[in-house]
């Protein structure tokens, strides 16, 4: 079985400061697919990212970046410059690409930017 | 149109009601999911539907009964539900219809539920 662990509860930045979200995921497959969504006061998930398992470049998304690290099974999250709209909850998620396997969510990150 | 619509964004009902949320999707997307959000907790599968057929139910309770009209709609008819069921339901699509699915899923804005 899989398992996602996003050990931070909770985050408070200022504006500006970078915040680095942690995502920490065990499974003994080796094929499979990592995802962040961000959900907003709102309510809706938005997908923000899907990586596989065998593409461990990192990538940068504007303000957005991901680290993917298979020797720590790490994908870490890092945005650069907070700012208040990017206040929400944070979910990293994992889903094998072999038989009976649904999406599995952390328990997600409350990020609160303030001005 | 990359967009997930749900109805109604609320809805309040008694435990003797029976009611219907509804989902829609016209990015031609094969798959179609339910999930079920409570305060301060990730979604949780409730059920999913591949190329119009049931394929996953995550042993839900009966009170939830699924229905998928055709590739773009998704209902979910309520009846008798307890308190302990009020909640965030959040549908989902994905791009192919394959279990599991490994394409990104696009969520609607959600139905927050009340069960008095």
């Amino acid at each position: 079985a899989q398992k996602v662990t996003q050990a931070q509860t909770e985050i408070s930045v200022v504006e500006k400061e970078d915040v680095t979200l942690d995502c920490v995921y065990e499974t003994r497959d080796t094929t499979y697919y990592l995802f962040w969504y961000k959900q907003p006061p709102s309510g809706e998930l938005v997908f923000l990212i899907r990586r596989n398992s065998f593409d461990e470049q990192n990538e940068i998304s504007g303000r957005y970046s991901w680290n993917f690290q298979k020797s720590t099974s790490s994908f870490n999250f890092t945005i650069t410059a907070s700012q208040v709209v990017d206040s929400a909850v944070y979910f990293c998620a994992l889903i094998l690409n072999s038989g009976y396997s649904t999406l599995t969510f952390g328990k997600g990150t409350m990020l609160l930017v303030s001005p | 149109d990359t967009e997930v619509t749900q109805t109604p964004k609320h809805l309040v009902m008694g435990m003797t009601n029976k009611k219907s949320l509804k989902c829609e999707q016209h990015m031609g997307h094969r798959a179609m999911y339910w999930y079920k959000q409570k305060a301060k907790k990730p979604p949780e599968l409730m059920f999913v539907y591949s190329y119009e057929k049931l394929s996953i139910n995550e042993s839900v309770p009966s009170r939830f009964s699924p229905e998928c009209p055709n590739s773009s709609l998704l209902n979910l008819h309520l009846h008798a539900l307890q308190p302990e069921d009020s909640a965030l339901y959040l549908c989902a699509s994905s791009q192919d219809g394959v279990s599991p699915s490994i394409n990104e899923q696009f969520f609607g804005p959600g139905t927050r539920l009340t069960v008095l």
